[in-house]
């Protein structure tokens, strides 16, 4: 399979908890995005890579959240001090970016679903 | 006001009807995609379309920049074809997607 791949596809937690979900592009991948949809809506952007460069953090993404991708592969999303509203799916995209075309298509993982109880 | 509306939120339609959702956003794009999301989450894309019409099969999307407003259209619909659209636009000079809140669709046989 050469796709997005997303691990764990499901977590459950304690509120308190830290946890932490992985994010494998597409390999020539350069440019790596993540997402978070909550329950009827459509995603929001969170924060994107440029190889192992972070370049844009959403103001939604608070100071328990750190992602990183530190040798421009795969990603990890860690998220401290879990509360009951960070509950969503977390989507990590990817994306080939840099040559001549305009814009570029973004291939979505399948998420990982996170429960805070 | 979001930056990007779809309509309906929901449809429920009859197999084999012809099926139109709606985008309209409120700012300069570079491009604008369609994407289906089934239970379970994960996202596949559709289109992505920066002006005119892309035919897929029994979809067709088409894009009016000068009215910022998109249709997906699903001709001779089928239950398989029930899922969550989702259009979703790269702000010009940006790098990230926004996306409207999607249209849950239901085909029933």
């Amino acid at each position: 399979d050469t796709g997005v791949s997303q691990n764990p596809r499901h977590k459950i937690t304690k509120r308190g908890q830290n946890v932490t979900f992985r994010c494998d592009p597409i390999s020539e991948h350069n440019r790596l995005y993540w997402y978070r949809q909550t329950l009827g809506q459509g995603p929001e952007f969170l924060t994107y890579f440029q190889n192992e460069a972070q370049l844009e953090k959403s103001r939604l993404l608070s100071d328990r959240f750190s992602a990183e991708r530190p040798k421009g592969s795969f990603s990890t999303l860690e998220i401290q001090r879990t509360e009951q509203g960070d509950s969503a799916m977390y989507l990590c995209a990817s994306s080939l970016e840099g040559g001549l075309a305009v814009v570029y298509e973004q291939y979505f993982g399948p998420g990982t679903r996170l429960t805070v109880t | 006001k979001n930056e990007v509306e779809q309509s309906p939120q929901n449809l429920t339609a009859q197999e084999g009807e012809f099926i139109t959702i709606n985008c309209s956003y409120s700012v300069g794009i570079s491009a604008l995609h369609w994407l289906q999301q089934h239970p379970g989450g994960g996202i596949v894309s559709l289109f992505m379309l920066s002006s005119g019409k892309k035919k897929h099969g029994r979809l067709i999307a088409t894009i009016n920049i000068q009215e910022k407003h998109s249709s997906l259209h699903i001709t001779a619909s089928h239950p398989r074809d029930s899922a969550v659209y989702i259009c979703a636009v790269r702000v010009q000079g940006a790098q990230k997607l926004v996306f409207g809140q999607g249209t849950r669709l239901t085909i029933n046989p």
